[in-house]
């Protein structure tokens, strides 16, 4: 069965430091999807990555950096130099599969991280 | 800019009443889905959709039905709310090769009083 786990709950950090959501996966599937997505107090959820099984490059965007892990099965999120923007709830979730198949492809989220930013 | 609508950002029912949510997408995607969301849960799927007048239970369908009778709606229905329904939901669309996974509605906070 597939399975999103992000064990910390909320994150409070002060403005400027670097700050890590951890998020690790279960899958018995050999093709399959990891994305992170940031809910902003406006509730709307707002696609930040998506990578698949057989890319395990790390990726850097700008303050976001993306570890992705098949040996120990996670994905991480490094925010570096935290603003007080980035203040959100942050999913980690996975999809099953190859996304081209014309059937739907559920997406199995984790509970989520709240992450605060404190000035 | 593409879309996910949802007719309504906050609700406020009373106990036994039937409740529609409606949500509208206009990226012409196959597949719709309903999820709750509450505290420390994370995002749970009741029922999702990959076609017009097909539906197919999530993790949680209990309480709930959906319909979608065109391929940019998806309704979910609660029957008779009760208390523990109280929740935020959110509606998503994704369609074939679709990079961002899935596209969200604001969502639709609704207090069942």
């Amino acid at each position: 069965a597939q399975k999103v786990t992000q064990a910390q709950t909320e994150i409070s950090v002060v403005e400027k430091e670097d700050v890590t959501l951890d998020c690790v996966y279960e899958t018995r599937d050999t093709t399959y999807y990891l994305f992170w997505y940031k809910q902003p107090p406006s509730g709307e959820l707002v696609f930040l990555i998506r990578r698949n099984s057989f890319d395990e490059q790390n990726e850097i965007s700008g303050r976001y950096s993306w570890n992705f892990q098949k040996s120990t099965s996670s994905f991480n999120f490094t925010i570096t130099a935290s603003q007080v923007v980035d203040s959100a709830v942050y999913f980690c979730a996975l999809s099953e599969g190859d996304d081209f198949h014309s059937s739907a492809s559920k997406i199995i989220f984790g509970s989520g991280t709240r992450l605060s930013i404190r000035p | 800019d593409v879309k996910v609508t949802q007719s309504s950002r906050y609700l406020v029912k009373r106990t036994g009443e039937k409740v529609f949510l409606e949500c509208v997408q206009d990226m012409d995607h196959e597949n719709m889905f309903w999820y709750r969301q509450d505290p420390g849960l994370g995002l749970r799927l009741i029922y999702f959709s990959y076609d017009v007048k097909m539906k197919e239970k999530g993790d949680i369908p209990e309480g709930y039905s959906v319909s979608r009778e065109k391929k940019e709606r998806f309704s979910l229905i609660l029957e008779s709310a009760s208390t523990n329904q109280t929740s935020m939901y959110l509606c998503a669309s994704s369609g074939p090769g679709t990079r961002r996974g899935y596209t969200f509605g604001s969502g639709t906070r609704l207090t069942v009083v």
